[in-house]
């Protein structure tokens, strides 16, 4: 199947940075791809939608100044936290997809302290 | 909000057949039905999907109801790697692309 990797693995930084988190997708073109969240023992969340070329689109409740997405590339979308704070510690997903069927990454885990 | 509603939880034995359910109600008629599992601390992996007719693959099969408002995912012969949380997921079409809404899913349970 589809392959997508995600850089980093995991990353600690202090309250008040920016972190850039990386999604590729290794072995096909995604015009599409998504953002998740998850919380300790919940389910994902869908951030955004982003397309290649396109302004990503923001789920209700997600801000889109705190969480930059840039998908510039059909093989490259990132996505930026500003301003990181504590609460936003969680694991962050993203998937491409192809032909109607979403692959994912295997997760950033963001811890801010 | 999920179009989906799961068991919270389930046990099966190794190398029993491990039969998830779900209920999607409210299914449009042309909405799929999407199963992925995840591993504790691992993306979401896909297993299968389907519109109207049993599926199935090297992974599961996929029984889904004559009138669409439940499905059955079947793991033939489940082993100790099959211990995760099963989502069961109605795909919403948007206009930005096909949008996959989590619901809680299942955690099965394989034990030896």
């Amino acid at each position: 199947g589809a392959v997508v990797s995600q850089h980093p693995s995991w990353v600690i930084c202090k309250s008040g940075t920016s972190v850039k988190i990386e999604c590729r997708s290794l072995d096909f073109q995604a015009t599409t791809m998504f953002w998740y969240r998850q919380f300790p023992k919940q389910s994902l969340m869908l951030m955004a939608t982003s397309n290649e070329g396109s302004k990503a689109t923001y789920e209700q409740g997600v801000e889109k100044d705190k969480f930059l997405i840039n998908h510039a590339s059909l093989t490259l979308s990132t996505l930026t936290v500003t301003s990181a704070h504590p609460e936003d510690s969680s694991f962050y997903i993203c998937s491409g997809e192809q032909t109607y069927e979403q692959y994912f990454g295997p997760g950033t885990r963001l811890t801010v302290t | 909000d999920a179009k989906t509603t799961q068991p919270p939880s389930m046990d099966c034995a190794e190398g029993r057949a491990a039969n998830l359910p779900c209920n999607h109600s409210t299914i449009s008629g042309n909405e799929y039905v999407y199963w992925y599992r995840q591993i504790h601390s691992q993306g979401p992996q896909y297993i299968i999907h389907g519109l109207k007719n049993n599926e199935t693959n090297e992974m599961a099969s996929l029984i889904i109801t004559e009138d669409r408002k439940s499905s059955t995912l079947i793991l033939p012969h489940a082993t100790l790697r099959d211990t995760a949380v099963y989502y069961c997921i109605v795909r919403v079409v948007g206009e930005y692309g096909n949008k996959l809404v989590f619901g809680a899913g299942t955690i099965l349970r394989v034990k030896s």
